[in-house]
């Protein structure tokens, strides 16, 4: 399978925990997305890295959250301190700039839940 | 400022019917919009998309009409099947300017058999 992989699948943690989840994007793709859903909601953009820089940061990327793209594979998104409101789910997506290619592929997406 | 906006929120329809969902957004630098469909449980997968400089787009039993002077596009989803029923989300981006999607409200289709 060479799609979108994101690691855990679903975390539960206690308010105040820090947790951390990675993202595998499509071995060829440059960009890679961050967004959060909640339920019965659309996808609601985070954060978004070219290779390894990170370009933009939405205004709901509070300071708890911080986000990594080592070596422009892989990446890492950590909540420190993490509170009741950040239940959902994070979508990762991955896509090719340039050549013509706008598509956004998502991971099967990683549900927290604070309690 | 809700840039996307969706209807109808849910919708029902015969096996054999078209299902119709219909997009409005306000930004007018965007410039790309995909179509995605959603099954409980997992991440959104791409359906179909349209730049502005075409009106109709059709991939199979799937099409998207749009107007750029109303600033309003939609999904026809032809012959709908049980398989169908799923969430669709528009959405939409900005190339020039990091491509991230501004995603609608959602719309919960139901075929039923």
């Amino acid at each position: 399978d060479t799609g979108v992989s994101q690691d855990p699948r679903h975390k539960i943690t206690k308010r105040g925990q820090n947790v951390t989840f990675r993202c595998d994007p499509i071995s060829e793709h440059n960009r890679l997305y961050w967004y959060r859903q909640t339920l019965g909601q659309g996808p609601e953009f985070l954060t978004y890295f070219q290779n390894e820089a990170q370009l933009e940061k939405s205004r709901l990327l509070s300071d708890r959250f911080s986000a990594e793209r080592p070596k422009g594979s892989f990446s890492t998104l950590e909540i420190q301190r993490t509170e009741q409101g950040d239940s959902a789910m994070y979508l990762c997506a991955s896509s090719l700039r340039g050549s013509g290619g706008f598509e956004q592929y998502f991971g099967p997406g990683t549900r927290l839940t604070v309690t | 400022q809700q840039q996307v906006k969706q209807s109808p929120q849910s919708l029902i329809v015969q096996k054999g019917g078209i299902s119709i969902i219909n997009c409005a957004y306000e930004n007018t630098a965007f410039d790309y919009f995909p179509w995605y469909q959603q099954f409980p449980g997992k991440g959104p997968a791409l359906l179909i998309a349209i730049r502005p400089d075409v009106s109709e787009k059709k991939e199979g039993r799937f099409t998207i009409s749009f107007n750029k002077s109303a600033k309003q596009f939609s999904l026809h989803i032809m012959d709908s099947q049980p398989g169908d029923s799923a969430t669709y989300f528009c959405a939409a981006s900005a190339l020039t300017s990091g491509s991230r999607l501004t995603f609608g409200e959602g719309t919960q289709l139901t075929v039923n058999p």
